[in-house]
């Protein structure tokens, strides 16, 4: 299958600083990739789409300014969590979709997440 | 907004069973996808299904895309420990809209 690579896979931070999350696909391009956000033993809660040359999309109830999403080229997009505090601690995986192969352009492929913590 | 109901929450059951998991739908899908997720890592996409009807096997997993458009199911076949973790049911009901996700099976296996 496709190979989406996400870094870091681990993150502790202070409270108040910044924490950017690359995600990339490595042998397809993607016009749109998906961030998502996993709370313990609970499902994927779908936050962005990130469009490539555009500004991305937000799911109700996330604030843009603090989970700016940046999609400069069809295989890279960037969460940065602005001044992250303890509620924001997390895991946040991104999947991407092959844009441009019919037999598995149906098909979301993940990231293996980055687990943040903020103290 | 569309629900997706998947169930059961948990299983646990001895080495060699066959386990069986389904998802319902309040709308029609187009697609149907499963995926299994282990702790501390991203979904690894297992089947994915795109016709009603369709019946699609990989290996010891089988999964089908109800008649209805509004179910699947996933049955793994003599279960071994590896194939612990959370199974995720998801599903799409045109191209362009995100997928929605099943909360998840939590599968343990008893040697």
């Amino acid at each position: 299958g496709a190979v989406v690579s996400q870094h870091p896979s681990r993150v502790i931070c202070k409270s108040g600083t910044s924490v950017k999350i690359e995600c990339r696909s490595l042998d397809f391009q993607a016009t749109t990739m998906f961030w998502y956000r996993q709370f313990p033993k609970k499902s994927l809660m779908l936050m962005a789409t990130s469009n490539e040359g555009s500004k991305a999309t937000y799911e109700q109830g996330v604030e843009k300014d603090k989970f700016l999403i940046n999609h400069a080229s069809l295989t890279l997009s960037t969460l940065t969590v602005t001044s992250a505090h303890p509620e924001d601690s997390s895991f946040y995986i991104c999947s991407a979709r092959d844009s441009f192969r019919v037999d598995r352009g149906e098909k979301l492929f993940f990231g293996s997440g980055t687990q943040l913590s903020v103290l | 907004g569309q629900q997706l109901n998947q169930s059961p929450q948990s299983m646990f059951i001895q080495e060699g069973e066959d386990v069986s998991m389904n998802c319902t739908s309040s709308s029609i899908f187009n697609t149907w996808l499963w995926y299994k997720q282990d702790p501390g890592e991203g979904p690894v996409l297992l089947i994915a299904l795109y016709k009603a009807g369709e019946l699609t096997s990989n290996g010891r997993l089988t999964a089908q895309f109800g008649i209805t458009r509004k179910d699947s199911f996933l049955n793994i076949s003599a279960s071994i420990p590896s194939d612990v973790g959370i199974y995720f049911c998801a599903g799409r009901w045109s191209g362009n809209t995100p997928l929605v996700f099943g909360k998840g099976t939590r599968l343990s296996v008893i040697a």
